[in-house]
């Protein structure tokens, strides 16, 4: 049972280049989200999936974009990729209970360079 | 707007000392309460809180939340070095969890 899996951990990006980060769960659950960190902010929303075939857009969505692509993965897109990007993003997931009382557990991060 | 206020940003404490970290929110139709901690990597559960006034402990830890002044505080005792983290409180309002900036502790021998 791994949990919340994602891949790569590192990437280096230039300027308008695209790439996909990965996220997969193996808990079960239905809801599954993409967060970035930076310093001094605090985790942000970007897109969240309540459940399978759904996707809504978070606090921060400019410049991505997600494919719920079933019930267990949840990839985040960078079309075109800015410094502004520069971030580390963590994916979670939780059972997705309609009272919201729910705990997210997370993945261990991607750590994102756009040069 | 929804939103969370953590509170000091950053703590220096010595090994033994007793902490205190500070969450205050306002979010509209709140549902849940939840304390995590994040070291090098993941943010990871510590404690969820719906009902005021009902602590919970795990070890040296817990925490309390007071819906009528909406703040929770997560305490911890005899602390030491491995306590060193950032805490994170997060509310369930309708969305999904909107995060505080996080306390960053130190505990230092």
């Amino acid at each position: 049972n791994a949990g919340v899996t994602q891949t790569p951990k590192f990437q280096v990006l230039k300027t308008g280049q695209s790439m996909t980060l990965q996220c997969a769960q193996d808990m079960n659950h239905n809801s599954m989200y993409w967060y970035r960190q930076d310093p001094g902010m605090g985790l942000r929303l970007i897109y969240y999936s309540a459940s399978e075939g759904t996707t809504d857009k978070g606090e921060v969505p400019n410049g991505y974009n997600v494919s719920r692509l079933n019930k267990r993965e949840f990839s985040l897109r960078l079309e075109s990729a800015a410094p502004s990007q520069t971030s580390v993003y963590f994916c979670a997931s939780s059972i997705g209970l309609a009272g919201g009382t729910d705990t997210q557990y997370f993945g261990p991060g991607t750590r994102l360079t756009v040069l | 707007e929804d939103k969370v206020v953590q509170s000091p940003l950053s703590l220096v404490v010595h090994e033994g000392d007793t902490v205190t970290l500070n969450c205050s929110y306002e979010v509209t139709n709140f549902r849940s309460l939840l304390w995590y901690k994040q070291e090098k990597k993941a943010p990871t559960f510590l404690f969820m809180l719906t009902s005021s006034g009902i602590e919970k402990k795990s070890g040296r830890l817990s925490s309390i939340l007071d819906k009528k002044e909406l703040f929770s505080i997560l305490n911890i005792t005899a602390t030491q070095t491995g306590d060193s983290a950032v805490y994170l409180c997060a509310v369930f309002p309708n969305t999904p969890l909107v995060f505080g900036k996080g306390t960053r502790l130190s505990v230092i021998a």
